[in-house]
């Protein structure tokens, strides 16, 4: 079956920095990657997805890139703030009812 | 929107009583919903999958007798713990996927579980 890793598990940035989380995947007939983030205590929330047919997709602060031939995808995001800390998920789906596989999370914390 | 809702969100309960959480899709049917179980500082694991209908799919480990999961229609999912034990506090998410083969996953707010 599908397999995620993600690195690092812990980030730690200053205010403004730019921060990075990277994935790899190991069954290369998956096609969409999503990425949670989730705050102390609450849901995962979905920031941004990228399917297998692009390589790179952005949304203000957030961006996301995939390398289909190395199978890995990474989560950029820029100009970092206090509340952007939390722990970040990546996950891979493959098809039908299969459930995401996720990440074993990247706990980001953004020093003030 | 796809909003998913649970119930309760959280709960503290005695030894050896059961317990049902109820996921559901407010704007949407889900043909499928997961749950998962999440310890502290610690990913999602994920517990089972429920499809509309059929009975539940339980990953490795996770006692299907122990477990009960009942979807009984496209917007309502139980999980049910029975004759829980201290071990079974966490924190416990459902996720629901829309009908008509989409990808993403949409998580409730959770139900914290505290056995005492």
């Amino acid at each position: 079956g599908e397999n995620v890793e993600q690195h690092p598990s812990t980030l730690s940035v200053q205010e403004g920095d730019s921060a990075v989380i990277k994935c790899t995947y190991s069954d290369s007939a998956s096609n969409y990657f999503p990425w949670y983030k989730q705050e102390l205590g609450k849901r995962p929330q979905l920031i941004i997805d990228i399917r297998s047919n692009v390589g790179e997709k952005k949304d203000q602060r957030i961006a996301v890139t995939l390398n289909k031939t190395a199978k890995h995808f990474s989560l950029h995001i820029t100009e970092t703030q206090p509340e952007d800390s939390a722990v970040y998920f990546c996950a891979a789906f493959l098809s039908g009812n299969t459930p995401l596989v996720f990440g074993k999370g990247t706990r980001l914390s953004v020093i003030a | 929107g796809a909003v998913v809702s649970q119930h309760p969100s959280w709960v503290i309960c005695k030894s050896g009583t059961s317990v049902k959480i109820e996921c559901r899709s407010l704007d949407f049917q889900a043909t499928t919903m997961f749950w998962y179980r999440q310890f502290p500082k610690q990913s999602l694991m994920l517990m089972a999958t429920s499809n509309e209908g059929s009975k539940a799919t339980y990953e490795q480990g996770v006692e299907k007798d122990k477990f009960l999961i009942n979807h009984a229609s496209l917007t309502l999912s139980t999980l049910t713990v029975t004759s829980a034990h201290p071990e079974d506090s966490s924190f416990y998410i459902c996720s629901a996927r829309r009908g008509g083969g989409g990808e993403t996953q949409y998580f409730g707010p959770g139900t914290r579980l505290l056995v005492l």
